[in-house]
């Protein structure tokens, strides 16, 4: 059974870093490409990276780009978003998502709360 | 980037009855777009993919259809655990970009 588990989230003051992690099992993690998917309280979801299998290649979101940075370790089956420079609008659950085109699997989600 | 809309945000229906919810892309996008499902409290669920397939154990009242810009997921007969938040989702190009939703409650 395909499982993601999203860890690493918390309350963190505006300007303050985050790491998520997200760990895999039930697939072969290192022969699929990762996201991040985002939900604000009460809010729809919004795409925020892409990592290729490898880790080579990785798009982001322009409302997060300069400040996350996505990561992978194919050793450890693991997800990583780095985020820096928090701001109010990056409150949210954040989802790993299996998947280059359609997201197929995805974990229950990290809140993550930016606030003084 | 390609901006969805889904219409109408809310769609009161009773147990039973069908549901037709609507996604429109401001640029074509083919056929390459999902639809999700979110149940309160739940990650979200891969419904349909390439407009049209069911992903693996969706049941068969979930249908979808379209291409280009306009595109529809109907309900044919609404279950109790139906009753949930719609997504679609363009996977066309970069950005990835959902609707903003579509939720389906008991009438």
């Amino acid at each position: 059974e395909v499982q993601l588990v999203e860890s690493g989230g918390g309350l963190v003051q505006p300007g303050g870093s985050l790491r998520l992690s997200c760990a895999a099992s039930g697939f072969t993690f290192k022969s699929y490409e990762m996201n991040w998917v985002r939900q604000a309280p009460g809010k729809g979801l919004e795409w925020v990276s892409y990592i290729s299998s490898g880790g080579s290649t990785v798009y982001f979101a322009d409302s997060v780009k300069g400040r996350f940075t996505i990561s992978r370790d194919n050793a450890k089956n693991s997800l990583y978003l780095q985020m820096n420079s928090l701001r109010a609008e990056d409150t949210a659950v954040y989802f790993c998502a299996s998947g280059y085109q359609l997201l197929s699997h995805w974990g229950r989600g990290t809140l993550v709360t930016v606030s003084s | 980037e390609i901006v969805m809309t889904q219409s109408p945000a809310t769609l009161s229906v009773s147990p039973g009855e069908r549901a037709t919810l609507s996604c429109r892309a401001s640029q074509s996008v083919s056929s390459n777009l999902a639809w999700y499902q979110q149940r309160p409290g739940q990650a979200p669920r891969l419904l349909i993919y390439g407009a049209s397939t069911r992903a693996t154990d969706i049941p068969g009242r979930f249908s979808g259809s379209g291409s280009g810009t306009e595109f529809t997921l109907t309900i044919s007969s609404l279950q109790s655990e139906d009753f949930a938040v719609y997504y679609c989702q363009q996977y066309y190009n970069w950005p990835r970009t959902f609707g903003q939703g579509t939720k389906v409650e008991i009438k």
